[in-house]
Order: structure tokens, then sequence, then C-alpha cells
């Protein structure tokens, strides 16, 4: 069973920084693109980053760049998400995702979702 | 990258079918064959219902169907039932390395 468990949330203050990491397990990690995706409180979702499975690409919404860093450990089957300068704004719900099929870098097609873990930016 | 534009609300009642549009652009859906269609119970993490336009992933009814016409998606739920009832998000690849969801509709079963 694929699993994805997110980690690292909580309340901190603009500017400041915080790591997010998503643990996943049932399934070859070294094989899949990975995603960030939020949710603010009451509101939609929006794409914030991508990592393809070789970590050779990586992307991100203009919203976060240059102050977000996705990054990979295969050997340890886990996602990361730096942000730093961290805004209002800024304030979500953080999901890990998995693209759907191996291979595949679609920054639109998240088969399987962690629970999220909520930040929470504000002084 | 903007979003894509959904209804905020759809509605039906037991039974009958409802299409949920998503518009876009031709640099986003009218440009590429990666649109999906995700459903959100209050609460949960989004589940993925259709990929690349039409396709559905093993375990999603039959009754979720999507397609595509120019730079507008639709999401069609047919034989509308009581747990159908959630809010639900288009996603496309929006070029230049980016990716761009629809700002969400809440389905209504009446």
């Amino acid at each position: 069973e694929v699993q994805l468990v997110e980690s690292g949330g909580g309340l901190v203050k603009p500017g400041g920084s915080l790591r997010l990491s998503c643990a996943a397990s049932g399934f070859t990690f070294s094989s899949y693109s990975m995603n960030w995706v939020r949710q603010a409180p009451g509101k939609g979702l929006e794409w914030v980053s991508s990592m393809r499975y070789s970590s050779s690409y990586i992307f991100y919404a203009d919203s976060v760049k240059g102050r977000f860093t996705i990054s990979r450990d295969n050997a340890k089957n886990s996602l990361y998400l730096q942000m730093n300068s961290l805004r209002a704004e800024d304030t979500a719900v953080y999901y890990c995702a998995r693209d759907l099929e191996v291979d595949a870098t679609t920054l639109s097609t998240f088969e399987h979702w962690g629970q999220g873990t909520l930040v929470t930016v504000s002084s | 990258q903007s979003a894509l534009t959904q209804p905020p609300s759809a509605s039906g009642s037991p039974g009958q079918s409802v299409t949920i549009s998503c518009t876009g652009t031709s640099s986003d859906v009218g440009g590429y064959h990666y649109v999906s269609w995700y459903q959100q119970h209050p609460g949960k993490a989004p589940k993925l219902m259709i990929y690349e336009v039409s396709k559905r992933p093993s375990g999603v009814p039959d009754r979720f169907s999507g397609s595509k016409s120019g730079n507008t998606a639709s999401l069609t739920v047919s034989g509308l039932q009581a747990e159908d009832e959630a809010d639900y998000y288009c996603s496309s690849y929006a070029g230049s390395n980016k990716g761009v969801f629809g700002g969400g509709t809440k389905l209504t079963v009446l």
C-alpha cells in the first residue's frame, strides 16, 4: 500500500524558515516524480513544486521560486521542502503527492497524496 | 501562471448528471493532454478521478468521465449519488515547466 506521511509543519513568524518532510513507503520511491501541493485555509489547491524521479529536473511555482527548495533522498525514501522567507500568504496545508506513472513528470497528475501538514505563518 | 476557471458551484439531484467546466488557455488546457480532475471531501486529501483528459484510474467508477474541447475541459458525473458531494478541482500542465489548478467547484447533491 502506498503511503505518504508529511511532517514538519507548525507556527512560524514572517521571514522565518521551516523544513517539511514526506516519508514514502509501499512503492519504488526512486522511480517516481514527487510533488508539493498546498491549500490555504478555505481555498483551492495550488501546485508548489515538483522534482523528477532522477532529481535531474526541479520545477517551482512563481509564487515560491527563490524562497523554497525541493529535494529528495532516494536512499531514505523521503521528499523535502525547505521554506525560507516565509510570508503570511504561505499559510496552508502542504501535501506531498506522487505522480501517477513511473518515469513521468506531468506537474498535474497526482495519484497518491499524504494527509498534509499545516504551516501557519503569523507573528 | 493564472488559475484555471471553474464555476464556484454545481448541483444535481440523485440519479441526474452534472457537468463541471474548467476553462484555461491555449497555453495550458488547450495546448496539452495533461488535464486531471480531483475530488476532495471536507478535511480529506484530494483523490485523482480523471487524468489525461478522459482516463480513469483504477477504482474510479465509470460514472465519472472527462472530455476537452479547445481550451475548456469538462468533468461529467452521471447517476449522481450522495457520496459524490464534494469539491472538484481540475489541473493542467501549463507549459514552461509549471502546473496549475482550477479554483474548485463545490458539487451539491440535492
